[in-house]
């Protein structure tokens, strides 16, 4: 069974301040593929970044960068110099097949990030 | 943009309601989920479709039927509410079965069960 662990259920700081989640997982796939979301208060999720289990290049995205490691099997989420609007919550997702073959996704339970002014 | 709506935002139902919660995605879309989300728990898949008229439950299906009956709807009901049914209730979206492939979200409908 596939598993994702977001061990930091509320992360607080203040603006300008860097900021890791972390995301830990479990699979038995030798593919697979690794997304972040976030959910701002208004509920809906917005899809972040995909990453493959064959590619372990760390990834920068203005703020967000992320750092793929298989050998922890972790997938955390940094974002620098946040800022209030980066208050969110953020969920790590594992993708993987059901027994039918279709692919569905594992969420994490989700890091809720203040960033205050 | 990929638009995925659901008909409500928020709903109150009272015990042993049948209940419709619908979601509707304007891209074409082949795959549709349905996700419950509760604090402290994240999000459960209770059924997707991969098809029209297609379905396949997930995690958490019992209590839940889903209709598909067009490729750009996909229907959630629970045949009799109760108030564990409370909760955040996502749509989602996906153009192909593929791993590699993201998932679109609605704005979530929030039912209270009274």
């Amino acid at each position: 069974a596939q598993k994702v662990t977001q061990a930091q259920t509320e992360i607080s700081v203040v603006e300008k301040e860097d900021v890791t989640l972390d995301c830990v997982y479990e699979t038995r796939d030798t593919t697979y593929y690794l997304f972040w979301y976030k959910q701002p208060p208004s509920g809906e999720l917005v899809f972040l970044i995909r990453r493959n289990s064959f590619d372990e290049q760390n990834e920068i995205s203005g703020r967000y960068s992320w750092n793929f490691q298989k050998s922890t099997s972790s997938f955390n989420f940094t974002i620098t110099a946040s800022q209030v609007v980066d208050s969110a919550v953020y969920f790590c997702a594992l993708s993987g097949a059901t027994f039918s073959g279709y692919s569905t996704l594992t969420f994490g339970k989700g890091t809720m990030l203040l960033v205050s002014p | 943009d990929v638009k995925v709506t659901q008909s409500s935002r928020y709903l109150v139902k009272r015990t042993g309601e049948k209940v419709f919660l619908e979601c509707v995605q304007d891209m074409d879309h082949e795959n549709m989920f349905w996700y419950r989300q509760d604090p402290g728990l994240g999000l459960r898949l209770i059924y997707f479709s991969y098809d029209v008229k297609m379905k396949e439950k997930g995690d958490i299906p019992e209590g839940y039927s889903v209709s598909r009956e067009k490729k750009e709807r996909f229907s959630l009901i629970l045949e009799s509410a109760s108030t564990n049914q409370t909760s955040m209730y996502l749509c989602a979206s996906r153009a192909l079965a593929g791993l590699a492939y993201e998932q679109y979200f609605g704005p979530g409908t929030r039912l209270t069960v009274t």
